[in-house]
C-alpha cells in the first residue's frame, strides 16, 4: 500500500538555525499539508498546497516558514529561524483528487530546538 | 469548520465492541464526519467517514444518527493495537482548495488483554 514518507525521523538544531523537513506524498496526490503536534497537545495545521501555491495557512505559519515542491516527489518545510517552541512532530500529509476525501499522513519529524 | 464534543477518554477489552461517541449538534448540510486516529508515537490514519448514511469498512463502521447531530465509531471487537486516540472531525465537501482538518482533543481509548 503506498504511504507518506518523511525524512529525517528526528531531527536537533541550535535555536537561530534553519531546517528543512522532507516529505514524500503519495505519488499520484495533488493536495498536500503540513501539520504539527507540540508535546502532549493538539495536532495543527499550518499549511495546504495544491497546484503549486499555498491554498491556506494558519496563524502558526508566519514567515519564518515556506514550502516548496522542489521536483515532482518532494515536498518540503523550511524554517528559516527556529525558535525554542519550533520543537514539535512535524507531519505531512497527502491526498487525491478532488472528491477524495482522506488525507494520508506520514509518521513525523521529531525536531528538537535547544 | 463546526465544533464537536468527544469524552476524554474511554477503555475496553480485547475483543469487545467499542462505541466511541460523538456530538456535532451544529453540523451543516455540507460537512462530512471524518474520523481518524492516532497511535502512540505516530501519524494519524485515517479510520473511516460519511455524511448521511451508515459506512462499514475493514477497520471500523460508522452509524449517524438521523439528525446528523451525533455519530457512533464502531470498532466491533478491539484488539490491543487499537489503543489510540480517535478524533471525530467535521469538514466541509464544498471546500475542496481549503480542506484543512482541525483536530480536537479526541478520545483516548485504553484497551486491556
Amino acid at each position: 500500500e503506498p504511504e507518506v514518507t518523511q525524512t529525517p525521523s528526528h531531527q536537533v538544531t541550535q535555536m537561530g538555525q534553519e531546517v528543512i523537513l522532507r516529505c514524500v506524498p503519495i505519488s499520484n496526490h495533488l493536495y498536500f499539508y503540513w501539520y504539527r503536534q507540540i508535546l502532549g497537545q493538539k495536532v495543527e495545521f499550518l499549511v495546504s498546497f495544491y497546484n503549486n501555491e499555498i491554498s491556506e495557512k494558519s496563524e502558526i505559519f508566519d514567515d519564518q516558514f515556506s514550502v516548496e515542491r522542489p521536483d515532482g516527489s518532494n515536498f518540503t518545510l523550511k524554517i528559516r529561524s527556529t525558535k525554542l517552541e519550533d520543537s514539535a512532530m512535524y507531519f505531512c500529509a497527502s491526498r487525491g483528487l478532488a472528491g477524495q476525501e482522506t488525507q494520508y499522513f506520514g509518521p513525523g519529524t521529531r525536531l528538537l530546538v535547544l | 469548520d463546526a465544533k464537536t464534543t468527544q469524552p476524554n477518554s474511554m477503555e475496553s477489552n480485547e475483543e469487545e465492541p467499542v462505541h466511541l461517541p460523538c456530538n456535532h449538534s451544529t453540523i451543516s448540510g455540507t460537512d462530512y464526519i471524518h474520523w481518524y486516529r492516532q497511535l502512540p508515537s505516530q501519524g494519524p490514519e485515517y479510520v473511516i467517514h460519511g455524511l448521511t448514511s451508515n459506512v462499514n469498512n475493514r477497520m471500523a463502521s460508522l452509524a449517524i444518527a438521523e439528525d446528523r447531530k451525533s455519530s457512533t465509531l464502531i470498532l466491533h471487537r478491539a484488539t490491543l493495537r487499537d489503543a489510540a486516540v480517535y478524533y471525530c472531525i467535521l469538514r466541509d465537501f464544498r471546500s475542496y482548495n481549503t480542506d484543512k482538518l482541525i483536530f480536537g482533543t479526541g478520545t483516548r481509548l485504553q484497551v486491556f488483554p
